[in-house]
């Protein structure tokens, strides 16, 4: 098993452009989330899915969008960047919606918007 | 967003020596969890505690679920060179799962030679 992907690994943008952060998983988890890791601020939670077609929002959202459309895949959209969202994002699935201690973490994509 | 308090923000310690930090909440939680991130990686669950008074162990690590739900412990005997990292607590109010985690804002260790 591959566990969580993430794809790009590293991105810049420029102000006002699109972009969409891919995450995958391989262990066929109903729950998948994304989140972001700023300095000093831990990880919050962007959004969530506990299945196929179900989406929800977490604790920043604004600026985000996602849909899943399979059980595999789960890709974080940014409409306009803005520097603001200069961060660490990370992908996390669970077998059980939400199941604490299966939580898997990708190694994250680090994203740059100047 | 509610986050949790997490204690020391770092420690600089030698090679050897014990670490002990902790995290608390103002609100009760019934899972709490501890991660660690190495550099360019993502967390890695280290210790899961589903039950107030839980004291769990993973070789050197040692974790403990405070009784009064509103805080836990993590301590590391015995520091080797790759404990280096942060170290995030994590809970969860509903202990089926279906709440989110809320994370801490981590504790980094760094080794000194």
């Amino acid at each position: 098993n591959a566990g969580v992907t993430q794809t790009p690994k590293f991105q810049v943008l420029k102000t006002g452009q699109s972009m969409t952060l891919q995450c995958a998983q391989d262990m066929n988890h109903e729950y998948m989330s994304w989140y972001r890791q700023d300095p000093g601020m831990g990880l919050r939670l962007i959004h969530y899915s506990v299945g196929a077609g179900i989406t929800d929002q977490g604790e920043v959202p604004n600026g985000y969008n996602v849909s899943r459309s399979t059980t595999e895949d789960f890709p974080l959209r940014l409409l306009s960047a803005a520097p603001s969202q200069t961060s660490v994002y990370f992908c996390a699935s669970s077998y059980l919606p939400g199941l604490a201690g299966g939580f898997f973490f990708g190694p994250g994509t680090r994203l740059t918007v100047l | 967003g509610q986050q949790l308090n997490q204690s020391p923000q770092s420690m600089f310690i030698q090679e050897g020596e014990d670490v002990s930090m902790n995290c608390t909440s103002s609100s009760i939680f019934n899972t709490w969890l501890w991660y660690k991130q190495d550099p360019g990686e993502g967390p890695v669950l280290l210790i899961a505690l589903y039950k107030a008074g839980e004291l769990t162990s993973n070789g050197r690590l040692t974790a403990q679920f405070g009784i009064t739900r509103k805080d836990s412990f993590l301590n590391i005997s015995a520091s080797i060179p790759s404990d280096v990292g942060i170290y995030f607590c994590a809970g969860q109010l509903d202990v089926f799962g279906n709440e989110k985690l809320t994370f801490g804002t981590g504790t980094r260790l760094t080794i000194i030679p």
